[in-house]
C-alpha cells in the first residue's frame, strides 16, 4: 500500500532533550516536506528536499533539522526542544515539485514539550 | 511571500451547498490546491486548479479566477461526513514550488 509514515505518533518530551521523528514513503517521491500545524495558524511549512542530499528552509525552520540521505526517508531533528515546539507535525510527499503533483500526508505525529 | 485568507468556520445543513472561499495574494502563482481534513487526521487532496475556470469532480467543484486572486469550493448535497476542515494551499513558483496553506475552514453540517 502506497504511504507516508511517520513515528512515533504521539511524544511527550521535556525541554532541551533531543528526539528525531521519523518519516518513510514507499512511492519513490522525490519531494518531501515537514509541517507543523497550530491553531489559528494552519499548516506551515518547516522544511523540505526537492531530492536526496538537496533540503531546504520552509517558513519556519528555527530549532529544526533535517536529513535526506535516502530517497524514501526524510528525518526531522529537534536538538533542544522547547515548549513552543508543541505542535502537531506532518511529513508529505509528492513524486517531483512540478506544479500539478498533489501532495500526500503522513498520519502526523501529536508533540508536546514540557 | 503569500497572504492566504478563508473564513474561520462555517455551518450548513445536510443536503444543502455550501461553498467556502479563499483569497490569496502571492507573487508568482502556480496553482492552487483545495485539501479535506477531518479532525485529528491528515489532509487528503480534493482538487487543483491552475487556469481560471470551474473544476467539477462528483459532489465538490472548485473555481479560481488567477486576476481577482479568488478561489471557492463548492460542496454539493451535503453528507454529515463532510464536517471537516477545508484548507486552501497556493503553490508560488519561486520558492521551490513550495505549498503555502491557509488557516483552513472549519465546516459542520447539521441534520
Amino acid at each position: 500500500e502506497a504511504q507516508v509514515t511517520q513515528n512515533p505518533r504521539y511524544l511527550i518530551t521535556v525541554t532541551g532533550k533531543k528526539l528525531t521523528v521519523t518519516c518513510s514513503q514507499n512511492m519513490n517521491h522525490e519531494y518531501m516536506s515537514w509541517y507543523r500545524q497550530d491553531p489559528g495558524l494552519g499548516l506551515r511549512q518547516i522544511y523540505y528536499s526537492m531530492n536526496v542530499e538537496v533540503t531546504d528552509k520552509g517558513d519556519v525552520p528555527e530549532g529544526y533539522k533535517v536529513s535526506r540521505k535516502e530517497k524514501r526517508n526524510f528525518p526531522l531533528i529537534l536538538e533542544s526542544p522547547s515548549p513552543n515546539q508543541t505542535s502537531l507535525y506532518f511529513c508529505a510527499s509528492s513524486l517531483t515539485s512540478g506544479r500539478r503533483e498533489t501532495q500526500y500526508f503522513g498520519p502526523g505525529t501529536r508533540l508536546l514539550v514540557l | 511571500g503569500q497572504n492566504i485568507d478563508q473564513p474561520t468556520e462555517m455551518t450548513a445543513t445536510e443536503g444543502a451547498i455550501v461553498q467556502i472561499n479563499c483569497t490569496y495574494q502571492t507573487s508568482g502563482f502556480n496553482g492552487l490546491f483545495w485539501y479535506q481534513q477531518h479532525a485529528g487526521e491528515a489532509p487528503t487532496f480534493l482538487s487543483y486548479n491552475v487556469l481560471d475556470g470551474l473544476e467539477e469532480k462528483g459532489r465538490f467543484s472548485s473555481f479560481l479566477s488567477r486576476s481577482k486572486g479568488y478561489s471557492y469550493l463548492l460542496l454539493k448535497e451535503l453528507q454529515m461526513k463532510d464536517s471537516a476542515s477545508y484548507l486552501c494551499a497556493v503553490r508560488e513558483a519561486n520558492a521551490g514550488n513550495m505549498l503555502t496553506f491557509g488557516g483552513g475552514t472549519r465546516l459542520m453540517v447539521k441534520p
